[in-house]
């Protein structure tokens, strides 16, 4: 598969528990985003990468939120003392400079209990 | 604060129907107007667009962008069940990466 690869798909967690997402872009696409999208809404950025330096990040993206992608090119997600509020499912795209549009993962869906 | 405004919210139509999906937006620094299509995972893109007039078409789906009005148009012809999904409008700015979406027009095609 030379799409957008997320894992893990599923993560259910207690409340205050940390948890962390990967994200593996196509390869040769040198842009990250990071999107959150809750049930009924449309994706709410959160963070973007070119190549490892982070260059936008949103003010939803709270300090128990950090993402990184060293050597870019998997990212990491890390969610720090997780809160109900923080289920949702958590979408990484990729795209190449110049392209038109992202192409999106299959998403990892949180569930804070 | 950027606003991308869809309607309807939810649509439902029998195979064979065409549809027109609306897309409004206010948004400062305006770079292009992108449409994506949900099913149960995540969105594939259809189209991007950045002038306005210049209609955009894939198969049976196109959409056009009024820069004037601030709105797009996603037409979708001769519906088929595999078209149901949620249809997202999303804005890029120039000089910003992020993209906001709109909530998104969940069409339904029933046979």
């Amino acid at each position: 598969d030379t799409g957008v690869s997320q894992d893990p798909r599923h993560k259910i967690t207690k409340r205050g528990q940390n948890v962390t997402f990967r994200c593996d872009p196509i390869s040769e696409h040198n842009r990250l985003y990071w999107y959150r999208q809750t049930l009924g809404q449309g994706p709410e950025f959160l963070t973007y990468f070119q190549n490892e330096a982070q260059l936008e990040k949103s003010r939803l993206l709270s300090d128990r939120f950090s993402a990184e992608r060293p050597k870019g090119s998997f990212s990491t997600l890390e969610i720090q003392r997780t809160e109900q509020g923080d289920s949702a499912m958590y979408l990484c795209a990729s795209s190449r400079t110049g392209d038109g549009g992202y192409t999106f993962g299959s998403g990892t869906r949180l569930t804070v209990v | 604060e950027d606003k991308v405004v869809q309607s309807p919210l939810s649509l439902v139509v029998h195979e064979g129907d065409t549809v027109t999906l609306n897309c409004s937006y206010e948004v400062t620094n305006f770079r292009s107007l992108l449409w994506y299509k949900q099913e149960k995972k995540a969105p594939t893109f259809l189209f991007m667009l950045t002038s306005s007039g210049i209609e955009k078409k894939s198969g049976r789906l196109s959409s056009i962008l009024d820069k004037k009005e601030l709105f797009s148009i996603l037409n979708i012809t001769a519906t088929q069940t595999g078209d149901s999904a949620v249809y997202l409008c999303a804005v890029e700015k120039r000089g910003y990466q992020k993209v906001t979406f709109g909530i998104g027009t969940k069409l339904q095609v029933i046979p």
